[in-house]
Protein backbone atom coordinates (compact mmCIF):
# COMPACT_ATOMS: atom_id res chain seq x y z
CA UNK A 1 0.00 0.00 0.00
CA UNK A 2 1.63 3.36 -0.89
CA UNK A 3 1.55 6.01 2.12
CA UNK A 4 1.44 9.24 1.33
CA UNK A 5 2.30 12.07 4.15
CA UNK A 6 1.72 15.79 3.42
CA UNK A 7 3.41 18.02 5.63
CA UNK A 8 2.53 20.18 7.66
CA UNK A 9 -0.97 19.34 8.56
CA UNK A 10 -2.04 23.21 9.30
CA UNK A 11 -0.21 26.16 9.02
CA UNK A 12 -0.95 29.77 9.75
CA UNK A 13 1.37 32.83 8.24
CA UNK A 14 1.24 36.32 8.01
CA UNK A 15 0.63 37.79 4.80
CA UNK A 16 3.62 38.85 3.10
CA UNK A 17 5.41 35.50 4.32
CA UNK A 18 6.97 32.46 2.41
CA UNK A 19 6.33 28.70 3.01
CA UNK A 20 6.65 25.47 1.86
CA UNK A 21 4.34 22.28 1.80
CA UNK A 22 6.09 18.49 1.08
CA UNK A 23 4.05 15.63 0.01
CA UNK A 24 6.47 12.31 0.53
CA UNK A 25 6.13 9.01 -0.37
CA UNK A 26 7.53 5.40 -0.05
CA UNK A 27 6.71 4.82 -3.47
CA UNK A 28 7.80 5.92 -7.46
CA UNK A 29 5.47 8.13 -9.15
CA UNK A 30 4.11 8.30 -13.03
CA UNK A 31 3.21 11.75 -12.32
CA UNK A 32 1.73 14.39 -9.60
CA UNK A 33 -1.16 16.69 -9.35
CA UNK A 34 -1.44 19.29 -6.68
CA UNK A 35 -4.72 20.72 -5.36
CA UNK A 36 -6.27 23.86 -3.54
CA UNK A 37 -10.11 22.95 -2.34
CA UNK A 38 -11.86 25.75 -0.32
CA UNK A 39 -14.24 24.93 2.56
CA UNK A 40 -18.04 23.84 0.71
CA UNK A 41 -16.08 23.23 -3.03
CA UNK A 42 -14.21 20.81 -4.79
CA UNK A 43 -10.84 20.70 -5.14
CA UNK A 44 -9.23 22.72 -8.67
CA UNK A 45 -5.94 21.62 -10.04
CA UNK A 46 -3.01 24.16 -9.73
CA UNK A 47 -0.63 22.12 -11.53
CA UNK A 48 0.72 18.53 -12.80
CA UNK A 49 4.23 17.73 -12.97
CA UNK A 50 5.33 14.17 -15.29
CA UNK A 51 9.17 14.42 -14.66
CA UNK A 52 11.38 13.62 -12.27
CA UNK A 53 13.59 16.75 -10.75
CA UNK A 54 10.73 18.97 -12.90
CA UNK A 55 9.79 22.76 -11.44
CA UNK A 56 6.93 24.49 -12.47
CA UNK A 57 6.08 27.95 -11.44
CA UNK A 58 2.52 29.60 -11.23
CA UNK A 59 2.51 33.03 -10.48
CA UNK A 60 3.97 33.31 -6.79
CA UNK A 61 3.68 29.46 -6.55
CA UNK A 62 6.76 27.11 -7.14
CA UNK A 63 6.37 23.23 -7.79
CA UNK A 64 9.11 20.86 -7.59
CA UNK A 65 9.02 16.92 -8.31
CA UNK A 66 11.81 15.11 -6.84
CA UNK A 67 14.46 13.37 -9.10
CA UNK A 68 13.20 10.13 -7.55
CA UNK A 69 10.00 11.08 -8.16
CA UNK A 70 9.14 9.93 -5.02
CA UNK A 71 8.31 13.51 -3.36
CA UNK A 72 7.28 16.80 -4.28
CA UNK A 73 6.85 20.79 -3.09
CA UNK A 74 5.13 23.28 -3.11
CA UNK A 75 6.63 26.98 -2.29
CA UNK A 76 4.38 30.01 -2.33
CA UNK A 77 6.58 33.67 -1.85
CA UNK A 78 4.67 36.53 -0.45
CA UNK A 79 1.49 34.67 0.78
CA UNK A 80 -1.98 36.23 0.27
CA UNK A 81 -4.89 36.05 2.31
CA UNK A 82 -6.72 34.50 -0.87
CA UNK A 83 -4.39 31.83 -1.20
CA UNK A 84 -6.24 30.04 2.03
CA UNK A 85 -7.07 26.91 1.69
CA UNK A 86 -6.32 22.75 1.79
CA UNK A 87 -3.44 22.14 -0.30
CA UNK A 88 -3.87 18.31 -1.79
CA UNK A 89 -1.58 16.36 -3.43
CA UNK A 90 -2.33 13.41 -5.56
CA UNK A 91 -0.15 10.88 -6.99
CA UNK A 92 -0.67 7.78 -10.00
CA UNK A 93 1.02 5.66 -10.64
CA UNK A 94 1.43 3.90 -13.70
CA UNK A 95 -1.27 1.35 -15.09
CA UNK A 96 -3.83 2.67 -12.50
CA UNK A 97 -6.68 5.34 -12.80
CA UNK A 98 -6.77 6.36 -9.28
CA UNK A 99 -5.42 9.13 -7.36
CA UNK A 100 -4.48 8.81 -4.19
CA UNK A 101 -4.80 12.18 -2.30
CA UNK A 102 -2.85 13.15 0.80
CA UNK A 103 -4.53 14.29 3.95
CA UNK A 104 -3.79 17.77 3.11
CA UNK A 105 -2.13 20.73 4.28
CA UNK A 106 -4.93 23.06 5.64
CA UNK A 107 -3.33 26.73 5.28
CA UNK A 108 -4.04 29.89 6.42
CA UNK A 109 -3.01 33.69 5.65
CA UNK A 110 -3.81 36.40 8.16
CA UNK A 111 -3.87 39.83 6.81
CA UNK B 1 -22.01 27.00 -16.02
CA UNK B 2 -20.13 24.07 -17.94
CA UNK B 3 -18.50 22.98 -14.67
CA UNK B 4 -19.42 19.47 -12.85
CA UNK B 5 -23.03 20.12 -10.75
CA UNK B 6 -23.72 17.48 -8.01
CA UNK B 7 -27.22 17.34 -6.73
CA UNK B 8 -28.33 17.72 -3.56
CA UNK B 9 -26.35 19.63 -2.16
CA UNK B 10 -26.51 18.63 1.15
CA UNK B 11 -28.60 15.19 2.18
CA UNK B 12 -29.72 14.55 5.97
CA UNK B 13 -31.16 11.13 5.98
CA UNK B 14 -31.77 8.70 8.73
CA UNK B 15 -30.05 5.65 9.83
CA UNK B 16 -31.27 3.00 7.76
CA UNK B 17 -32.82 4.62 4.50
CA UNK B 18 -31.24 4.38 1.21
CA UNK B 19 -29.83 8.17 -0.89
CA UNK B 20 -29.15 8.75 -4.00
CA UNK B 21 -26.86 11.27 -5.17
CA UNK B 22 -26.57 12.49 -8.72
CA UNK B 23 -23.56 14.30 -11.16
CA UNK B 24 -23.64 15.86 -13.95
CA UNK B 25 -20.09 15.68 -15.52
CA UNK B 26 -18.95 18.37 -18.21
CA UNK B 27 -20.45 17.48 -21.31
CA UNK B 28 -18.05 15.08 -23.56
CA UNK B 29 -15.81 13.94 -20.90
CA UNK B 30 -14.90 10.26 -20.50
CA UNK B 31 -13.44 9.82 -17.42
CA UNK B 32 -15.46 10.03 -14.14
CA UNK B 33 -14.71 9.68 -10.68
CA UNK B 34 -16.26 9.35 -7.40
CA UNK B 35 -14.76 10.17 -3.90
CA UNK B 36 -15.84 10.17 -0.32
CA UNK B 37 -14.31 12.92 1.48
CA UNK B 38 -14.19 12.79 5.20
CA UNK B 39 -13.95 15.98 7.69
CA UNK B 40 -10.68 16.69 7.87
CA UNK B 41 -9.35 14.67 5.11
CA UNK B 42 -8.45 14.43 1.59
CA UNK B 43 -10.78 12.74 -1.01
CA UNK B 44 -10.96 8.95 -0.96
CA UNK B 45 -11.60 7.34 -4.00
CA UNK B 46 -14.99 4.97 -4.50
CA UNK B 47 -15.18 4.58 -8.14
CA UNK B 48 -13.98 5.04 -11.56
CA UNK B 49 -16.19 5.09 -15.26
CA UNK B 50 -14.72 5.16 -18.76
CA UNK B 51 -18.05 6.08 -20.53
CA UNK B 52 -20.55 3.92 -19.51
CA UNK B 53 -17.83 1.33 -18.44
CA UNK B 54 -17.40 0.85 -14.22
CA UNK B 55 -13.35 0.09 -14.74
CA UNK B 56 -12.63 0.45 -11.04
CA UNK B 57 -14.86 0.04 -7.79
CA UNK B 58 -12.15 -0.97 -5.70
CA UNK B 59 -12.69 1.92 -3.35
CA UNK B 60 -16.13 0.92 -2.75
CA UNK B 61 -16.62 0.36 1.34
CA UNK B 62 -19.13 -2.46 1.37
CA UNK B 63 -21.80 -4.04 -0.84
CA UNK B 64 -24.42 -1.01 0.11
CA UNK B 65 -22.72 1.60 -2.13
CA UNK B 66 -23.37 0.71 -6.10
CA UNK B 67 -22.50 3.18 -8.40
CA UNK B 68 -23.93 3.02 -12.11
CA UNK B 69 -23.48 5.73 -15.37
CA UNK B 70 -25.74 3.94 -17.77
CA UNK B 71 -25.43 6.32 -20.91
CA UNK B 72 -21.65 6.97 -20.50
CA UNK B 73 -22.94 10.97 -19.23
CA UNK B 74 -24.66 11.21 -15.84
CA UNK B 75 -23.72 9.27 -12.55
CA UNK B 76 -25.51 8.19 -9.93
CA UNK B 77 -24.13 6.76 -6.30
CA UNK B 78 -26.55 5.08 -4.34
CA UNK B 79 -26.09 4.35 -0.72
CA UNK B 80 -28.68 1.69 0.61
CA UNK B 81 -29.02 1.02 4.70
CA UNK B 82 -27.06 4.03 5.71
CA UNK B 83 -25.12 4.01 8.41
CA UNK B 84 -23.35 7.08 10.30
CA UNK B 85 -19.96 6.31 8.73
CA UNK B 86 -21.36 6.77 5.70
CA UNK B 87 -20.95 10.51 6.68
CA UNK B 88 -19.18 12.51 4.84
CA UNK B 89 -18.92 14.82 1.81
CA UNK B 90 -18.83 12.63 -1.97
CA UNK B 91 -16.89 14.28 -5.09
CA UNK B 92 -17.43 13.25 -8.39
CA UNK B 93 -14.96 14.45 -10.79
CA UNK B 94 -14.58 14.63 -14.70
CA UNK B 95 -11.44 14.37 -17.05
CA UNK B 96 -12.06 14.75 -20.84
CA UNK B 97 -9.87 11.71 -22.23
CA UNK B 98 -8.74 8.16 -20.59
CA UNK B 99 -4.85 8.16 -19.01
CA UNK B 100 -4.21 9.15 -15.80
CA UNK B 101 -2.27 12.54 -16.57
CA UNK B 102 -5.65 14.43 -17.02
CA UNK B 103 -6.67 17.31 -14.96
CA UNK B 104 -9.67 16.24 -12.75
CA UNK B 105 -12.71 19.02 -12.81
CA UNK B 106 -14.33 18.16 -9.61
CA UNK B 107 -17.75 19.27 -8.30
CA UNK B 108 -18.56 20.77 -5.09
CA UNK B 109 -19.69 17.54 -3.54
CA UNK B 110 -22.62 16.33 -1.75
CA UNK B 111 -22.74 16.59 2.24
CA UNK B 112 -24.44 13.72 3.12
CA UNK B 113 -25.03 13.25 7.06
CA UNK B 114 -26.54 10.23 8.55
CA UNK B 115 -28.85 10.62 11.76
Amino acid sequence: TQLLEQSPQFLSIQEGENLTVYCNSSSVFSSLQWYRQEPGEGPVLLVTVVTGGEVKKLKRLTFQFGDARKDSSLHITAAQPGDTGLYLCAPTTSGTYKYIFGTGTRLKVLA
Amino acid sequence: GAGVSQSPRYKVAKRGQDVALRCDPISGHVSLFWYQQALGQGPEFLTYFQNEAQLDKSGLPSDRFFAERPEGSVSTLKIQRTQQEDSAVYLCASSPRTGVVQPQHFGDGTRLSIL
